[in-house]
């Protein structure tokens, strides 16, 4: 249990379908994070949100639209994906790395996401 | 550009040391860290680096050396339960992780 949970664990969606993945932290933490991991490559970052703020979008299609409502949760909203998009997602969070502390993450357990 | 290299898989036998060693090339450099990702599982904090040097917890160990962008984590008396990936990431000038695609290790009795 690492105080950052997910939801669903698993998904499998049309590529015409609607669907979103739910992030919720209870560290306490002031930043939140989407992450795209595909086998055998690096974690790639998709968002950042820092005090409810979006910080970072990296070059990410707009068939993800991310939300976060305050500063617990975080939403990843699917829409009209591609089966390329099919990966594990990954939520966490962290104090700001830019202010005290080092910045260490804790993940979610990930949502495994197949678009068929 | 920025960049992490680190060995894909990794063999190692219960009860033996392995060293995994990760290179770096980053803009600016704020620290590195170490994850452990067992499959199926969220990645969990191993260690953080900033200052050169070996950073030693319980089994586990970390080294650093600025100058070289070089980070190697060190695994003692191997456990079957240490089969996982483990991830290396450099912090860079603008407080952003830089990842590596992990380094599988499989051990065997």
């Amino acid at each position: 249990e690492t105080g950052v949970t997910q939801t669903p664990r698993h998904l499998v969606m049309g590529m015409t379908n609607k669907k979103s993945l739910k992030c919720e932290q209870h560290l306490g933490h002031n930043a939140m994070y989407w992450y795209k991991q595909s086998a055998k490559k690096p974690l790639e970052l998709m968002f950042v949100y820092s005090l409810e703020e979006r910080v970072e979008n990296n070059s990410v299609p707009s068939r993800f639209s991310p939300e976060c409502p305050n500063s617990s949760h975080l939403f990843l909203h699917l829409h009209t994906l591609q089966p390329e998009d099919s990966a594990l997602y990954l939520c966490a969070s962290s104090q700001d790395p830019g202010g005290e502390g080092t910045g260490e993450l804790f993940f979610g357990e990930g949502s495994r996401l197949t678009v068929l | 550009g920025q960049n992490i290299d680190q060995p894909t898989e990794m063999t190692a036998t219960e009860g033996a040391i392995v060293q995994i060693n990760c290179t770096y090339q980053t803009s600016g450099f704020n620290g590195l860290f170490w994850y452990q990702q067992h499959a199926g599982e969220a990645p969990t904090f191993l260690s953080y680096n900033v200052l050169d040097g070996l950073e030693e917890k319980g089994r586990f160990s970390s080294f650093l050396s600025r100058s070289k962008g070089y980070s190697y984590l060190l695994l003692k008396e191997l456990q079957m339960k240490d089969s996982a990936s483990y991830l290396c990431a450099a912090l860079d000038s603008n407080y952003q992780l830089i990842w590596g695609a992990g380094t599988k290790l499989i051990i065997k009795p």
